[in-house]
Order: structure tokens, then sequence, then C-alpha cells
């Protein structure tokens, strides 16, 4: 399989607690984004990579969120304490610099 | 103002006719615009892109583009069941994609 993977596809956890996800994009491809959906809106941006270069991160981003790409290769998004407002489905995705961005099956957190 | 606006729907068509999804943007300066299929629980899956003013067809797609009216709409020609999905709409920035709400189609046998 060629495509976008990330692992886990579903995490439940309880407020507070840390959780951790991780994506492997698409191997030729050097960039790699991280998006968050809640139900009923559009993906939202939060960070992307370029190779292992963290290049932008949204400013709706709380420092409770994290990102690295310590490789260029694969990259990990980590919520601390989290909240039941970060319940949400977190897509990755990679593309070529300046081509299509192609997404992962994503990662459906809930926080009770 | 959103960024990118789209109606939430749902719009509803029967099968076999053509399904016309709108989306206006605000920024002037964008360049590239996608749209992307996301079925119920699933992730977006990436349909069509368009760059230049105009339409641009693949199968039974088309998109069209008229920058000047900041104004990209999404064609479905012969409509199946199989196409009830929600449709977003992307604009590139800056790297990033920002996306519309998504409008829901609903495409009854």
């Amino acid at each position: 399989d060629t495509g976008v993977s990330q692992d886990p596809r579903h995490k439940i956890t309880k407020r507070g607690q840390n959780v951790t996800f991780r994506c492997d994009p698409i191997s030729e491809h050097n960039r790699l984004y991280w998006y968050r959906q809640t139900l009923g809106q559009g993906p939202e941006f939060l960070t992307y990579f370029q190779n292992e270069a963290q290049l932008e991160k949204s400013r709706l981003l709380s420092d409770r969120f994290s990102a690295e790409r310590p490789k260029g290769s694969f990259s990990t998004l980590e919520i601390q304490r989290t909240e039941q407002g970060d319940s949400a489905m977190y897509l990755c995705a990679s593309s070529w610099i300046g081509d299509e961005q192609f997404f992962g099956p994503g990662t459906r957190l809930t926080v009770l | 103002q959103k960024e990118v606006e789209q109606n939430s729907g749902p719009l509803s068509v029967p099968e076999g006719a053509i399904a016309s999804l709108n989306c206006t943007y605000s920024d002037r300066g964008s360049q590239s615009f996608f749209w992307y299929r996301q079925y119920s629980g699933k992730s977006p899956e990436l349909i069509m892109f368009i760059y230049s003013n105009g339409d641009k067809e693949d199968g039974r797609f088309t998109a069209q583009l008229n920058k000047a009216s900041q104004y990209v709409s999404l064609l479905i020609r012969d409509s199946q069941p199989s196409d009830s999905a929600t449709y977003l709409c992307a604009v590139e920035r800056g790297g990033k994609l920002i996306f519309g709400q998504g409008t829901e189609l609903s495409v009854k046998p």
C-alpha cells in the first residue's frame, strides 16, 4: 500500500491525559500536513513540514499541541493535557511541493 | 466572511441528473483550487483540481473556475447514488489548504 497511513485509527482517552498520533506519508512526498476536522465542518489546518522542517503552525493551535518529523519521513502529533474540545478527527496529508495533497484515513480522538 | 464558502446543503438530485456544487473564496491571489469528496466517517479523497480559468473535465466531473468572480464549481453529470457524499472545496494558500464547510449531496435512486 503506497497511501498515507495513520495510527491509531481510533483513540479514546480521559481528559488530562496525553495522546500521540503517528502519520506515515507517501514515500516520495516531502511535505506532510496535519489537519483537524469536527463534525459538519471542513478540515482545519494545524501545521505542516517540508522534510524535517516545520514551516507553519496555525495560530489557533494551543501550546498543548506539538508535532515533529524528525527524519523527514513519518510525523507525530502530540496533544498534552487533553480537553473535551480536542475531540475530533485528526487528518494527515502528504504531497510533493506544489502538488495535490492526499489524505490518510485519519485518527478519531474522543476525550471523555 | 469566511475565506472559503459553500452551501452546506443538503443538495438532493435524482439519479441521472446533473449535480452542481458551488464555492466562493475571498483571497483574489488564490491560484490553486481543489475538490475533495468525503464519505461519512471517511477521510477526504481528491477528485479534481483546477488552476486556470475555464473548465476542466475528468469523466463525469467538470470543475469550473472564474477568478474574476472568485468562484469555483463542480458539476457531476449522470449522478449516481454512489456519489452521495460531502464535497469539500479547498483553496491553496501558502502551501496549506483552506477548506469550506462542505456541501452534502444526496442522489436519490
